[in-house]
């Protein structure tokens, strides 16, 4: 069955450093997500992705990230300076051919922010 | 701005007994909810949805009630199994906007 894949499953940084988290979404969606989970909060939306473009994107979604598909497979998300308040389970997910679509995702990338 | 809420953080149910979660949420251009389930270290499981022109949906032992006018739903999950303890959460979007809303998560306890 396909599945959403991330790496790294960890990552451990110093505040102020950029972080890349990779995903690999299901290969034939269109729509790509990010979203994170701070340690026991509610899961939140970070920006959706469609057509090489973002499509909609959360407040959290600051000037310090952005997104990329660089390929036709990865999907990126770059942190350019992270704080401490980034520490977070990061999950990627996709969906087939519209928004409403059931949304498959990874399994996460814990960054852990120092 | 907690838009789509789950007020129990847990719940504890014997096995073969019935499993209800419950989920509220406030805007009411919300028009497609799911239930997602997510063990530890894994990335949520999609579990299943309901459109807003339905009141339920039923997908084996997993049945989803919608109840527009008091902006809630269920989740249902009969006969309980050990299996089925997780967290579960409920998300919900609208057809204006492209992200999914998600409740804070229950978590299930099915005791052998």
């Amino acid at each position: 069955e396909p599945e959403v894949t991330q790496t790294p499953s960890h990552q451990v940084t110093q505040m102020g450093q950029e972080v890349i988290l990779r995903c690999v979404p299901i290969s034939n969606h269109l729509y790509f997500y990010w979203y994170r989970q701070i340690l026991g909060q509610k899961v939140e939306f970070l920006v959706s992705f469609y057509n090489n473009e973002i499509s909609e994107k959360s407040e959290i979604f600051d000037d310090q990230f952005s997104v990329e598909r660089p390929d036709g497979s990865n999907f990126t998300l770059k942190i350019r300076s992270t704080k401490l308040e980034d520490s977070a389970m990061y999950f990627c997910a996709s969906s087939g051919n519209f928004f409403q679509e059931t949304q498959y995702f990874g399994p996460g990338t814990r960054l852990l922010v120092l | 701005d907690q838009q789509v809420k789950q007020n129990s953080p847990s719940l504890s149910v014997q096995e073969g007994r019935i499993s209800i979660l419950n989920c509220d949420y406030t805007n009411s251009m919300f028009d497609y909810f799911l239930w997602y389930k997510k063990y530890p270290a894994e990335g949520p499981t999609f579990l299943i949805s309901i459109s807003s022109i339905k009141d339920k949906n039923e997908d084996g032992r997993f049945t989803v009630f919608l109840n527009k006018s008091a902006k809630h739903l269920s989740l249902h999950i009969v006969p309980s199994q050990p299996g089925d303890s997780a967290v579960y959460f409920c998300a919900a979007s609208s057809n204006t906007g492209n992200q999914f809303y998600f409740g804070t998560g229950t978590s299930l306890t099915v005791i052998p």
